[in-house]
């Protein structure tokens, strides 16, 4: 089975730009998370997804926006990046508040 | 402030040496998970901990959940240059969607 695959891997875009970065869940997955990690430090809760429904969103400003496709891969977009937007994003898929599995990541480089 | 406080956050030993790590809250987490994350990667489960008190090994790994559910702890027996990563431990927040973590703990060990 395959696991969370993340698309792309690496990117680097420029302040102003937007940018999508995409998800694939375990199959079976109905949840798909987001989070934000910056170097040496632990991942940051962005938006947590349940059957395409918004069920959590974390601290991040509106720049941020997520959606879940019926099936269930997910899309993250950032509008309007910052060179703070820098970090590895990562998606994790679950079966709903249960042990969450993790993609390896894009790392976006914001210049 | 951080819900999840990890301690230490960042640890040093030499190969063979014994090593604990800690994750403490003021709040009540219905289960916790250990995860390892290698630079560039995305973190890797290594365990859910769900019932006050438990106790799961895991090779050299040793993982105890408090008795209340408020703090988890991760020892690993003689250490290997292998074990090098960032330890995180992580809850989800109550039934909002959220998976919190703690800010890590960067664990090098030296041959």
């Amino acid at each position: 089975d395959a696991g969370v695959t993340q698309s792309p891997t690496h990117l680097i875009k420029t302040r102003g730009q937007h940018v999508t970065l995409r998800c694939s869940p375990i199959s079976g997955h109905k949840s798909v998370s987001w989070y934000q990690q910056v170097l040496g430090q632990g991942p940051q809760f962005i938006f947590q997804y349940y059957e395409k429904e918004e069920r959590g969103r974390g601290n991040f400003p509106d720049r941020f926006s997520a959606r879940q496709f019926p099936n269930y891969s997910s899309e993250l977009n950032v509008n309007a990046l910052l060179l703070g937007d820098s970090a590895l994003y990562l998606c994790a898929s679950s079966l709903e508040n249960t042990e969450a599995f993790f993609g390896q990541g894009t790392r976006l480089t914001v210049v | 402030t951080q819900l999840l406080e990890q301690s230490p956050q960042f640890l040093s030993i030499q190969e063979g040496e014994n090593l604990t790590v800690y994750c403490n809250s003021s709040s009540v987490f219905s289960s916790l998970q250990w995860y390892r994350q290698e630079p560039g990667e995305g973190p890797v489960l290594l365990v859910t901990v769900v019932t006050g008190g438990e106790v799961k090994k895991l090779k050299r790994l040793t993982f105890q959940f408090g008795d209340a559910r408020k703090d988890s702890s991760l020892h690993i027996t003689a250490a290997q240059p292998g074990d090098t990563g960032l330890y995180l431990c992580a809850g989800w927040l109550g039934n909002t969607g959220k998976l919190i973590f703690g800010q890590g703990t960067t664990l090098q060990v030296k041959p």
